[in-house]
């Protein structure tokens, strides 16, 4: 099983619609988890991050995070052209961050 | 406020040379990691590295690469007698703590001919 989980897409969303990302993790001891979102031929750039079971909303972006089911997600609100990316869901372990392969989002005008 | 400096963004090597990467991190910054990314792949961990001491090298090839962060200066990411396998974007990253965000550079992109 790898490390950390992603669905590589593409996810097609149309525009106005919520996009939802998921992620799995295998290491039960993991305790901070984040959302990068990485354009092509850019370099990664942070979205969100928690430590905590339960949701964290940051504007149109809400992260979700489930211990007991080692499961994350990234809920994208009204979702714009702009967010066409790819999402790369990370998690610590011991002291690195692991990164999955991210998903691509695609968002239909 | 700088952030992450990476350079050169681009460089081209042949079969054979070296190349060297450099990172300087943020202000304040003391703990760099250095990743690979392949075409339509995720990010690969390399290395960690703190001043002058690296504390975690096990996603580093075991030939040809070696990683630096010295009291003085950017860290380094250096690749003997590259090959084409080794064409890649090479991102590093930085943060105040393990524990911590970490802050990316915008990579550099090495090409082997």
């Amino acid at each position: 099983q790898k490390e950390v989980e992603q669905n590589s897409g593409p996810l097609s969303v149309p525009e106005g619609a919520i996009a939802s990302l998921n992620c799995t993790y295998s290491d039960r001891g993991s305790q901070s988890f984040f959302w990068y979102r990485q354009y092509s031929g850019k370099s990664p750039e942070l979205i969100m991050f928690i430590y905590s079971n339960g949701d964290k909303e940051d504007g149109r972006f809400t992260a979700q995070l489930n211990k007991a089911s080692q499961y994350v997600s990234l809920l994208i609100r009204d979702s714009q052209p702009s967010d066409s990316a790819t999402y790369l869901c990370a998690v610590n372990r011991d002291d690195k961050i692991i990164f999955g392969k991210g998903t691509r989002l695609h968002i239909l005008p | 406020n700088a952030g992450v400096m990476q350079n050169p963004r681009h460089l081209v090597r042949r079969r054979g040379q070296e190349a060297r990467l450099r990172c300087s991190p943020m202000k304040g910054h003391s703990h760099v990691y250095w990743y690979r990314q392949l075409p339509e792949e995720g990010l690969k961990f390399m290395v960690y590295l703190q001043k002058e001491n690296i504390i975690d090298e096990s996603g580093m090839p075991k030939e040809r690469f070696s990683a630096e962060f010295p009291k003085e200066g950017p860290s380094i990411l250096r690749i003997q007698q590259v090959v084409r396998g080794d064409s890649a974007a090479y991102f590093c990253a930085s943060s105040p703590d393990v524990k911590r965000t970490q802050h990316f550079g915008d990579g550099t992109r090495l090409s082997i001919l």
